[in-house]
């Protein structure tokens, strides 16, 4: 029962390179998120998708894309990494279908460092 | 702007005394509420959550909150904690519903000394 997997779980990145984080999620849910943990500043969202094809905006998207061509998986990008974006990143996902079913499941994280 | 507020970044308590770790929210729209654990270097489990009725709820690990919607606050309790409660609790809310967007505060760190 793997729930919410992100890959990879570490990486290390020099300013200036890209990279993508992918999680993959096997509950049939609607809805994905990306979050970013900043110690004293809780997890605030990045984006986050309603269903397969959709994307949204969230909280601190700058600096981030997103895609979500499959139901199943939710890509983040980092285009040109920048230190303040040195974090850990959380996927989530939840269903539609509302009470009693309302509840977000949470990956393991990936902690990124940029030098 | 819809917010949540913890206010307490750190706890600290001793094994076996009661704690009570603050939670509360901007607006009084209808909300869902959720409390989340993390343990060191791991992911983030829910420990409970009221969507409606009964406005105490009861969690996992003996854990408990009430829902008090004059005072928009979902406090979360524990009568008697152990060394193994040690760990960053989240509060979470879902404001109005459409799209069950989690908003999260900053987190309270529950420190419990021997």
């Amino acid at each position: 029962n793997a729930g919410v997997t992100q890959t990879p779980k570490f990486r290390v990145l020099k300013t200036g390179q890209s990279m993508t984080l992918l999680c993959a999620q096997d509950m049939n849910h609607e809805y994905m998120y990306w979050y970013r943990q900043d110690p004293g500043m809780g997890l605030r969202l990045i984006h986050y998708s309603v269903g397969e094809g959709t994307t949204a905006k969230g909280e601190v998207p700058d600096g981030y894309n997103v895609s979500r061509l499959k139901k199943q998986n939710f890509l983040l990008g980092l285009e040109s990494a920048a230190p303040s974006q040195t974090s850990v990143y959380f996927c989530a996902s939840s269903n539609d279908r509302g009470p009693p079913n309302t509840e977000a499941f949470f990956g393991q994280g990936t902690r990124l460092t940029v030098v | 702007a819809q917010s949540v507020t913890q206010l307490d970044s750190q706890v600290p308590v001793f094994e076996e005394a009661p704690v009570e770790l603050r939670c509360n929210y901007s607006s009084s729209v209808s909300v869902y509420l959720f409390w989340y654990v993390q343990y060191p270097n791991q992911g983030l489990q829910l420990l409970l959550k009221y969507l409606s009725g009964s406005t105490l709820v009861k969690g996992i690990n003996g854990f408990e909150a009430e829902f008090n919607k004059s005072q928009t606050s979902f406090h979360l309790r524990k009568p008697s904690v152990h060394i193994s409660d040690t760990a960053e609790y989240f509060c979470a809310v879902i404001f109005g519903g459409a799209t069950n967007k989690l908003i999260f505060g900053t987190g309270t760190l529950l420190a419990v000394q021997p």
